[in-house]
């Protein structure tokens, strides 16, 4: 079992839905990220957090580290935002652990 | 100017042949890593150094090498490539637990 799950593996939705993006982890962490993966294969990082919740424009992330569990939300999707989304672990140090990452396809 | 470069950006080889593809980096930054990612699979960490002096293997680091020639500089190397090693090559950097990351190698043996 990997440590680090996501779900949906791939999601559409059409422009303007509320689209929420999963992921649970099996190890003590010291912080989770979330990066985006654009068709051209660049990855940025998108939030990097330990407690609560971030907020980034339209992007909200929040996680439960009693649950281990995160979640990534885009509220009002547009086609731009079609693109891999990775959620990341890290531990005791800067080395991450990835998820497999979730596909989404936002459309007109 | 990005602050995390690779070259080359996209690559085709033979099988058995000795490839390198090269990082560099404006950031400044102590810390770097190489990762592969593959279809299906999650990002997959080759090498990592923490340091110049300070170079560390991954979880899947057999059939590569790594030189750190500078801080802002880390080279990975297949000494002899072949065709499992066909994946898109990642180079990062991290401070304080934030990474960045370089825009990607996609190699191909053949």
């Amino acid at each position: 079992k990997n440590e680090v799950e996501q779900s949906p593996q791939n999601l559409t939705a059409q422009e303007g839905e509320f689209i929420t993006i999963n992921c649970s982890y099996s190890v003590g962490i010291s912080a989770l990220h979330w990066l985006q993966q654009h068709p051209g294969g660049g990855i940025v990082s998108l939030f990097m957090l330990s407690s609560g919740k971030k907020k980034h424009g339209r992007l909200i992330a929040t996680i439960n580290i009693q649950e281990k569990h995160s979640s990534l939300h885009i509220t009002a999707s547009h086609p731009r935002d079609s693109a891999v989304y990775i959620c990341a672990v890290s531990k005791d140090t800067d080395k991450l652990i990835f998820g497999t990452g979730t596909r989404l396809q936002v459309f007109p | 100017d990005a602050d995390v470069t690779q070259t080359p950006r996209n690559r085709i080889t033979k099988t058995g042949k000795r490839i390198m593809l090269e990082c560099s980096q404006t950031k400044g930054h102590d810390r770097m890593y190489w990762y592969r990612q593959d279809p299906g699979l999650g990002l997959r960490l080759i090498y990592y150094s923490f340091d110049v002096k300070d170079i560390n293997k991954g979880e899947i680091s057999d059939g590569y090498s790594v030189s750190r020639q500078a801080q802002a500089k880390f080279s990975l190397s297949l000494e002899s490539a072949i065709p499992n090693q066909t994946a898109l090559y990642f180079c990062a950097t991290s401070l304080r637990n934030e990474q960045f990351f370089g825009p990607g190698t996609r190699l191909t043996v053949l």
